[in-house]
């Protein structure tokens, strides 16, 4: 069954830093596979997408991700935090069915 | 950007009653969906929807759920006997056409069941 693992639960970083978050996903075929962030009590916003093509991907807010097939990973990566990063950010997968499934998160914190 | 609409934001309602959700999809969406999150958990796959039906649905959505679109706009989600443990935040998503289109997720609607 498709999975994604997002190992760590809560990152502190320095504001300026550079930032990576993990991802794993277990999938057979190629994976559709997604970042979004969620900012306090706010719905799903789409960070970024890989279907095909460049395995590096842009997004929004400065943020990209590099899908690993070898590794089976879609690292998210930003090299300068702001404090307004600030906020839940999680790693999904499409199903075969078209259903997103969800990490179980990582919470990311700003140090001033 | 097109947005994703839900009602009511928070929602409050006693153990037993019926509530129902409300999504506005984006015009010309053509897939719908509702998941969910309970506080402190990751976002949960309750169902989806397409051509007036139902295409799948998690071991969640057991018989206390249904979704419909009534008037051809909006989307809803019932759940006809609330337990406490359906407390949560609910999103609906919808999605054009091809399945590599995005899901736009719903700003959420926050149920309390007391």
């Amino acid at each position: 069954a498709q999975s994604v693992t997002q190992p760590d639960i809560h990152i502190t970083v320095s504001e300026g830093a550079s930032l990576e978050l993990r991802c794993n996903y277990s999938y057979g075929a190629t994976p559709y596979l997604f970042w979004y962030v969620q900012s306090p009590g706010q719905g799903l916003q789409l960070l970024l997408k890989y279907f095909s093509g460049d395995t590096l991907v842009q997004g929004i807010k400065g943020f990209e991700a590099e899908f690993k097939r070898s590794q089976s990973s879609f690292n998210l990566r930003k090299p300068s935090v702001h404090w307004s990063d600030a906020a839940e950010y999680f790693c999904a997968v499409y199903s075969s069915a078209s259903k997103i499934i969800f990490g179980s998160g990582t919470r990311l914190s700003i140090r001033p | 950007e097109p947005e994703v609409t839900q009602t009511p934001s928070h929602q409050v309602t006693q153990m037993g009653q019926e509530v129902i959700l409300r999504c506005v999809p984006i015009s010309n969406h053509l897939y719908f969906y509702w998941y969910r999150q309970i506080l402190g958990q990751k976002v949960e796959f309750l169902v989806s929807f397409y051509n007036n039906e139902i295409s799948e649905k998690s071991e969640i959505f057991d018989d206390q759920f249904s979704v419909e679109r009534p008037d051809g706009s909006n989307f809803t989600l019932k759940i006809r006997s609330t337990k406490l443990e359906d407390s949560a935040m609910y999103f609906c998503a919808t999605r054009l056409r091809a399945s590599t289109d995005t899901q736009y997720f719903g700003p959420g609607t926050r149920l309390t069941v007391l």
